[in-house]
């Protein structure tokens, strides 16, 4: 059984790129979450996809967005990139209402912002 | 909104000794609440799930206790180690979706 991955594991970008981020979910799970934890906060519910439609989203702007694919990776996007937009983004996978929806989380994206 | 709270920010302790870490929300009528452990630039590493219909889990020398009423969670972590160093946080869920997370407790467990 292999856990959640997310690639890129660090990345630099300039104010008003795009990034794009990306998480394997754990084999067997169907449903992506995605949040973002800046330093010394807990993390912050971005959106969930759960079989590839948006299943709940937090308070983020449109400029964040994704996507789940059919073997349920997950993309997050993220345009006009912000100096506030430099956080740590994770990943999590879960099994939609099963075991208690337990969420398995990744390693995470570092995100920085210049 | 959920608003989740937890006590104390952080925590010193000498190896051996027995503790206690709090969580509290405002919103009782939860799904389930997750404890998860993270070190430093690192992802969260789940430690135990409580759903809404129990009142305790235990894993080895970890034990989390859930009062919905109360809208009040702890993680016993008995016997504490210098490997049990790093940031504890709790999460908790309405709906089964979206988690809501604290702050979290930073633990540092001294030789």
């Amino acid at each position: 059984e292999t856990g959640v991955t997310q690639s890129p594991t660090h990345l630099i970008k300039t104010r008003g790129q795009q990034v794009t981020l990306r998480c394997s979910s754990q084999s067997g799970h169907n449903t992506v979450s995605w949040y973002q934890q800046a330093l010394g906060q807990g993390p912050q519910f971005i959106f969930q996809y759960y079989r590839e439609e948006e299943n709940g989203r937090g308070n983020f702007p449109p400029r964040f967005s994704g996507l789940q694919f059919p073997n349920y990776s997950s993309e997050l996007n993220v345009n006009a990139l912000e100096l506030d937009d430099s956080a740590l983004y994770l990943c999590a996978s879960s099994l939609a209402f099963g075991q208690g929806n337990e969420q398995y989380f990744g390693p995470g994206t570092r995100l920085t912002v210049t | 909104k959920q608003e989740v709270t937890q006590i104390p920010a952080a925590l010193s302790v000498p190896e051996g000794e027995n503790l206690v870490l709090n969580c509290s929300f405002t919103d009782s009528a939860i799904y389930n609440l997750q404890w998860f452990r993270q070190d430093p630039g690192k992802g969260l590493t789940s430690l135990l799930l409580i759903q809404s219909s129990q009142r305790e889990q235990t894993s080895g020398r970890l034990n989390a206790s859930l009062d919905k009423s109360s809208g009040r969670s702890t993680l016993y972590i008995a016997a504490s180690q210098p490997g049990d160093s790093a940031t504890y946080l709790c999460a908790v869920s309405n709906t089964g979706n979206q988690f809501y997370f604290g702050t979290g407790t930073s633990l540092t467990v001294i030789p």
